[in-house]
């Protein structure tokens, strides 16, 4: 237990499904984070959120839409897939951005398969 | 670009055994982590090395900080199939981590 939980941890969907993921962090934290992580790539940073605030958008395509409510939850709303979007989603958090040290703390993921 | 190489990418050895895995840069980084994944999870931080030169043990994992903060290494000794998973290194720089592309190790009892 890492205590950040992501939901659900497997989905598949069509191209012209809409889906949403979620995570929730129990830690305190103020800077969450997702994370696409794909068979023999390094772990692509997607989205940053820090106090609520989006603080990086990683050049990622418009069908993937990010949400922060408040600082313990984050949404990743998806639509219009592609098939190369399969992959594991990883939520993670962190104290807060440019702290001393950036560790991060990382959800299960969301194993996502789009037919 | 900030670019972190691990090797090597896939390692199978027998429980007993000693290895080395190595995380290679040409950037200089504040800080360093070492995270471990098992299937079906995400990864889950072993350890931080912040000083240039710093060795740090966990149990039979040892892991060093390059002088120049540029690399970084885990040995493991005597391994043991519980040390089976996905070892990443993860450079902080710029306010955001840079993740190698890991080393999938397999221990074989």
């Amino acid at each position: 237990e890492t205590g950040v939980t992501q939901t659900p941890r497997h989905l598949v969907m069509g191209m012209t499904n809409k889906k949403s993921l979620k995570c929730e962090q129990h830690l305190g934290h103020n800077a969450m984070y997702w994370y696409k992580q794909s068979a023999k790539k390094p772990l692509e940073l997607m989205f940053v959120y820090n106090f609520k605030e989006q603080t990086e958008n990683n050049s990622v395509p418009s069908r993937f839409s990010p949400e922060c409510p408040n600082s313990s939850h984050l949404f990743l709303h998806l639509h219009t897939l592609q098939p190369e979007d399969s992959a594991l989603y990883l939520c993670a958090s962190q104290r807060g951005v440019g702290g001393l040290y950036n560790e991060q703390f990382f959800g299960p993921g969301t194993r996502l398969t789009v037919l | 670009t900030q670019l972190l190489e691990q090797s090597p990418q896939f390692l199978s050895i027998q429980e007993g055994e000693n290895l080395t895995v190595y995380c290679n840069s040409s950037s200089v980084f504040s800080s360093l982590q070492w995270y471990r994944q098992e299937p079906g999870e995400g990864p889950v931080l072993l350890v931080t090395v912040v000083t240039g030169g710093e060795v740090k043990k966990l149990k039979r994992l040892t892991f060093q900080f390059g002088d120049a903060r540029k690399d970084s290494s885990l040995h493991i000794t005597a391994a043991q199939p519980g040390d089976t998973g996905l070892y990443l290194c993860a450079g902080e720089g710029a306010q955001k981590l840079v993740f190698g592309q890991g080393t999938r190790l397999t221990i074989n009892p």
